[in-house]
């Protein structure tokens, strides 16, 4: 089955920086790559999501790149603010046709904390 | 709200204790998956319905585990004999089906937190 690496587990940075997360998945057959914010005694909230046909989205201070031959795709914050502070989540699918049932493999996460 | 939401919001039960979770997903969406969660990890599957049918079952949904859609609207999902292992954040997510070669975007609801003493 799917497998979902994410990296780092934990990221401090100063308002105002960058902050960059990164994935690697291992089925070639995903072909869907959401991100999801989660915070404290909450369900995970969608921030952004890539189709495999689209190498690169971005929506204001996030953005999302995609490379389908090295099997990765990162989150890219910019402009970092303290309620960006949160656990960050990975994910990969495919389609609900097959097998897979277009089930969620998530990353382990990133707990991403914003400095003021 | 139109969002998914789950009920009760927080559990707490006794060893060997049965206990049912409710999810209500976004009302025109057609598949509904449940996920456990517990601390410091990701999400893992447990089960997907699309409509009233239930069409896979992750190896972690052991015998004590059985999960409903009547009607292919709410969702409810039963352990019983509750075990100190299954305490966890039990979430449901909601998608409405589209073409079957996508992945699509599955929205969360609060989740159900479990503590088994």
């Amino acid at each position: 089955g799917e497998n979902v690496e994410q990296h780092p587990s934990t990221l401090s940075v100063q308002e105002g920086d960058s902050a960059v997360i990164k994935c690697t998945y291992s089925d070639s057959a995903s072909n869907y790559f959401p991100w999801y914010k989660q915070e404290l005694g909450k369900g995970p909230q969608l921030i952004i999501d890539i189709r495999s046909n689209v190498g690169e989205k971005k929506d204001q201070r996030i953005a999302v790149t995609l490379n389908k031959t090295a099997k990765h795709f990162s989150l890219h914050i910019t402009e970092t603010q303290p309620e960006d502070s949160a656990v960050y989540f990975c994910a990969a699918s495919k389609g609900a046709g097959g097998t897979s049932y277009g089930k969620l493999t998530f990353g382990q996460g990133t707990i991403l904390t914003v400095h003021p | 709200d139109t969002g998914v939401s789950q009920n009760p919001r927080h559990k707490i039960t006794k060893r060997g204790q049965n206990v049912t979770f409710r999810c209500d997903p976004i009302s025109e969406h057609n598949r509904l998956y449940w996920y456990r969660q517990t601390l410091g990890q990701g999400p893992e599957f447990l089960t997907y319905f699309q409509n009233e049918a239930q069409l896979e079952k992750s190896r972690l949904l052991s015998d004590r585990f059985s999960a409903e859609r009547p009607k292919g609207s709410f969702s409810t999902l039963e352990i019983q004999r509750t075990e100190q292992g299954d305490s966890a954040m039990y979430l449901c997510a909601s998608s409405l089906g589209g073409a079957h070669e996508w992945g699509e975007t599955q929205y969360f609801g609060p989740g159900t937190r479990l503590l088994v003493l």
